[in-house]
Formats: structure tokens, C-alpha cells, sequence
């Protein structure tokens, strides 16, 4: 069965200082990957997405995310954080080219909270 | 464009109440998705649908039920409430075309007491 691990339950880093949130994954087929971000009180947001390629993929809010298949990971980052980053975030992962009643059907991890400090 | 869009937004059950949280999408997606999310526990799929007239069951199934009557709506409904079923809910949508992409409701944050 597929499997995501964010390992790092919550992350305070301070305004400005760079930021990499954790994620690893297990999963028998090849995967769709995504990041999404949750602000308080809010539906989840699509940050990124994987789907094949580059393996280095950017997003949106100058976030990017690495894929290392060797190591099953897909790691998110971003070079200078901003206090409006502070929120919740999820790594999903989905089943590439999925069909029928296995279309859309992803499994998240456990979510990172990202404190960030002035 | 509004999306998805889910109600309530909060409500408060006793336990052996029943209610139904709504999920409307005019985005004309034919798969929809229902999700809870509890505190480090990440989101977890309840049920989905592929296309009006046809739903399955995800992972935690048990306790609520669904209809899909149009491409629109996708109803959850609560029968018998139960205090483990306090949590969040997000309904969600996609296209055939969305490449598994989501885009998802706003929450509907549910206590049973």
C-alpha cells in the first residue's frame, strides 16, 4: 500500500532564512507528487506538482520541490521565507497515468506546520 | 468563478444526530472527493465519486454515506453521529483532464458532543 512520511511534524525557522520541508514516499507504481499548503481556516492550495521530466519543478510563492526517485523523497524548498508562509503543509502522492476509480484518489502525509518568526 | 463550495462551514452535533454536509462544484468536474482531516493525521479519503449515478468507498468509510444525483453535487451525509467523527471535512473536484490535480472546498468543520 502507498505511504507518504513528512517527518518533521512542525518547523520554526526565522523571516528570511531558507526552508526545506521533508518527504518521502512509498508507492508501487510511478507517482504523481504534489505540495499542498493549508492556511488556518482555509481548504488546501496546490503548490506544486511532479508528473515527469525535470525532476527540480517550481511552484507557486517561489517554492520549488525536488524529486529523487533513488530516494523515493520530494523534498520542498525555498530560499528566503516570508511570515506569510506560515501554515500547514501537505505532501501527497497520486498514481501516474490512473484510470478509472483510481483517478484523483491521492494519499497524503501527516502535514508539516511552519512557524515563522519575525 | 466559485469553485467548490461546501456548507456549513461549522455546525455542532449531538451524538445519534444526523446531517448532511453539502459539496457543490461549477467547475462541471466529473470526479469528486470527500476527505477528513484529523490533527496529525494528514487528509483521509471517505468516499469518491467517478461520475454522477456511481460512488466507492475510500479508506475510512464507515459512518457516513453519499449520493450523486448531478455532476454538481455531492452530498455527505452522517446518519448516526459519533464523537470520532469530530473533524475537519473537505470535499474536493477534479476533471478527466485535471491530470489528478484537485481543487478543494474550504472545510466544514464538524463537533459531536
Amino acid at each position: 500500500a502507498q505511504s507518504v512520511t513528512q517527518p518533521d511534524i512542525h518547523i520554526t525557522v526565522s523571516e528570511g532564512a531558507s526552508l526545506e520541508l521533508r518527504c518521502n514516499y512509498s508507492y508501487g507504481a510511478t507517482p504523481y507528487l504534489f505540495w499542498y499548503v493549508q492556511s488556518p481556516g482555509q481548504g488546501l492550495q496546490l503548490l506544486l506538482k511532479y508528473f515527469s521530466g525535470d525532476t527540480l519543478v517550481q511552484g507557486i510563492k517561489g517554492f520549488e520541490a525536488e524529486f529523487k526517485r533513488s530516494q523515493s523523497s520530494f523534498n520542498l524548498r525555498k530560499p528566503s521565507v516570508h511570515w506569510s508562509d506560515a501554515a500547514e503543509y501537505f505532501c501527497a502522492v497520486g498514481r501516474a497515468n490512473a484510470g478509472g476509480t483510481s483517478y484523483g484518489k491521492l494519499t497524503f502525509g501527516q502535514g508539516t506546520i511552519l512557524t515563522v518568526h519575525p | 468563478n466559485a469553485g467548490v463550495t461546501q456548507t456549513p462551514k461549522f455546525r455542532i452535533l449531538k451524538i445519534g444526530q444526523s446531517m448532511t454536509l453539502q459539496c457543490a462544484q461549477d467547475m462541471n468536474h466529473n470526479y469528486m472527493y470527500w476527505y477528513r482531516q484529523d490533527p496529525g493525521m494528514g487528509l483521509k479519503l471517505i468516499y469518491y465519486s467517478v461520475g454522477a449515478g456511481i460512488t466507492d468507498k475510500g479508506e475510512v468509510p464507515n459512518g457516513y454515506n453519499v449520493s450523486r444525483s448531478t455532476t454538481e453535487d455531492f452530498p455527505l451525509r452522517l446518519e448516526l453521529a459519533a464523537p470520532s467523527q469530530t473533524s475537519v471535512y473537505f470535499c474536493a473536484s477534479t476533471s478527466s483532464s485535471g491530470a489528478n490535480v484537485l481543487t478543494f472546498g474550504a472545510g466544514s468543520r464538524l463537533t459531536v458532543l
